[in-house]
């Protein structure tokens, strides 16, 4: 089953606008994690928050983490229509010996010309 | 480009029959990891293999193995092929994954048609 829940599944907006995706979770985690990906393809990592911080930039990229909520958000500003694609949150509960990501369902951002 | 290789890129086979898929990982990262990526199970995790051993495990059927051999390259078989078994396998890999966790870098993807 899936750990993250990604509201809302589609977001269609017009270039320029800002984007925001967000992302639920049910345990305790150690990071967790924002991928793009475009259709069929594989995934591209974004940016990466610990669960001891509560948000992060990177380029046009926001990202905040609220663990006493288990929610996340990712936020797109000035959007281009090269950012159309699936986004998807994972989480990281490491455990004691190894590491996986638990992916939401993910959201499909299509930002028209 | 990643820098993580994955082959085949498509695969088409029958019910019953096995496949591997291979993967190679950055070069420098010691964990190699397995995705199954289906519509109706979306993104799922399958194994984690860090310098050579099994690390992690999610929901990978008995039916398939994956091993990590001394040069860092990986290989996920399939055995016992199902049409439910159709899906793009990714492989990632990553510098750490034991203490401290870091990002994934994903391959293309392996197609696996079963007919």
């Amino acid at each position: 089953s899936q750990q993250g829940e990604e509201d809302p599944q589609a977001l269609s907006i017009q270039e320029g606008e800002n984007a925001t995706m967000n992302c639920s979770y049910k345990t305790s985690i150690n990071n967790l994690q924002w991928y793009r990906q475009n259709s069929g393809r594989g995934l591209v990592h974004l940016i990466l928050i610990r669960s001891n911080e509560r948000e992060k930039h990177s380029g046009r990229l926001r990202v905040t983490l609220d663990t006493s909520k288990k929610s996340s958000s990712l936020l797109i500003t000035a959007s281009r229509a090269a950012d159309t694609a699936s986004y998807f949150c994972a989480t990281d509960a490491w455990e004691t010996s190894g590491s996986r990501l638990t992916f939401g369902e993910g959201t499909q951002l299509t930002v028209n010309p | 480009d990643s820098g993580v290789t994955q082959t085949p890129k498509h695969l088409i086979t029958a019910t019953g029959q096995r496949v591997t898929l291979r993967c190679s990982p950055r070069s420098g990262d010691l964990s190699v990891y397995w995705y199954q990526q289906s519509l109706d199970q979306g993104l799922q995790f399958l194994i984690q293999y860090y310098n050579g051993e099994e690390r992690a495990k999610g929901n990978i059927l008995e039916r398939f193995s994956a091993q990590q051999f001394p040069d860092l390259h990986s290989e996920l078989n399939l055995s016992s092929l199902e049409l439910g078994d159709s899906a793009l396998y990714f492989c990632a890999s990553s510098r750490g994954g034991l203490a401290v966790s870091y990002e994934q870098y994903f391959g293309p993807g392996t197609r696996l048609t079963v007919t």
